[in-house]
């Protein structure tokens, strides 16, 4: 299993590009997650997935768009790319049982705005 | 205020010294706690979750304390490959998603 990857691994952008994050998990879990982290702050959840089709916001989803066409992926793209948004992104999966609350994370993207 | 506080550090401690972090959360009705660890440039990963009833683990030992709010974790005669972050983390209910709020960390580095 290679549990949860991340791509990229790395990316510069200039502002106002846009991109897109891609996360695959072969655990089969139903939730998904996307977290940012910057020195200083705790992991913050950006947006969040609770199953194939369907996505909700987290704190700080401003700026963010996801889709969870399949069960395996979540992508998180950057419309228009802004300084603020250089950042380490992470990418999570979960169960759904009930009591079982680790998250199992991805290898991270480290993300600069230039 | 943070919905879970850290002392960021850094502990500096020698090899074999006995170390202890602590942790606030700001909401009562959480119900679920957990240690995370974060080595340096990596994704965090469980390192253990907290019992009520206060839980170890080998060297480290996590303790609960629901009326101040506040949970610890424990490390005994600390190695060198215990250097890292140490993330405290907080399950909020009503959650629906497993909602985590992660603390900003506790560095530790253990010295020769």
């Amino acid at each position: 299993n290679a549990g949860v990857t991340q791509t990229p691994k790395f990316r510069v952008l200039k502002t106002g590009q846009s991109m897109t994050l891609l996360c695959a998990q072969d655990m089969n879990h139903e939730y998904m997650y996307w977290y940012r982290q910057d020195p200083g702050m705790g992991l913050r959840l950006i947006h969040y997935s609770v199953g194939e089709g369907t996505t909700a916001k987290g704190e700080v989803p401003d700026g963010y768009n996801v889709s969870r066409l399949k069960k395996q992926n979540f992508l998180l793209g950057l419309e228009s790319a802004a300084p603020s948004q250089t950042s380490v992104y992470f990418c999570a999966s979960s169960r759904i049982t009930s009591g079982s609350y680790e998250q199992y994370f991805g290898p991270g993207t480290r993300l600069t705005v230039t | 205020r943070k919905e879970v506080e850290q002392d960021p550090g850094p502990f500096n401690v020698p090899e074999g010294a006995t170390v202890a972090f602590n942790c606030t959360y700001s909401n009562s009705a959480s119900q679920s706690f957990f240690w995370y660890r974060q080595d340096c440039r990596k994704e965090p990963k469980l390192l253990m979750s907290v019992y009520s009833s206060g839980n170890e683990d080998g060297r480290f030992t996590a303790q609960l304390n629901r009326a101040s709010q506040y949970i610890s974790l424990l490390i005994r005669d600390s190695k060198l490959s215990d250097s890292a972050t140490y993330l405290c983390v907080v399950n909020l209910p009503p959650g629906g998603y497993n909602k985590l709020i992660f603390g900003a960390g506790t560095r530790l580095a253990v010295h020769p």
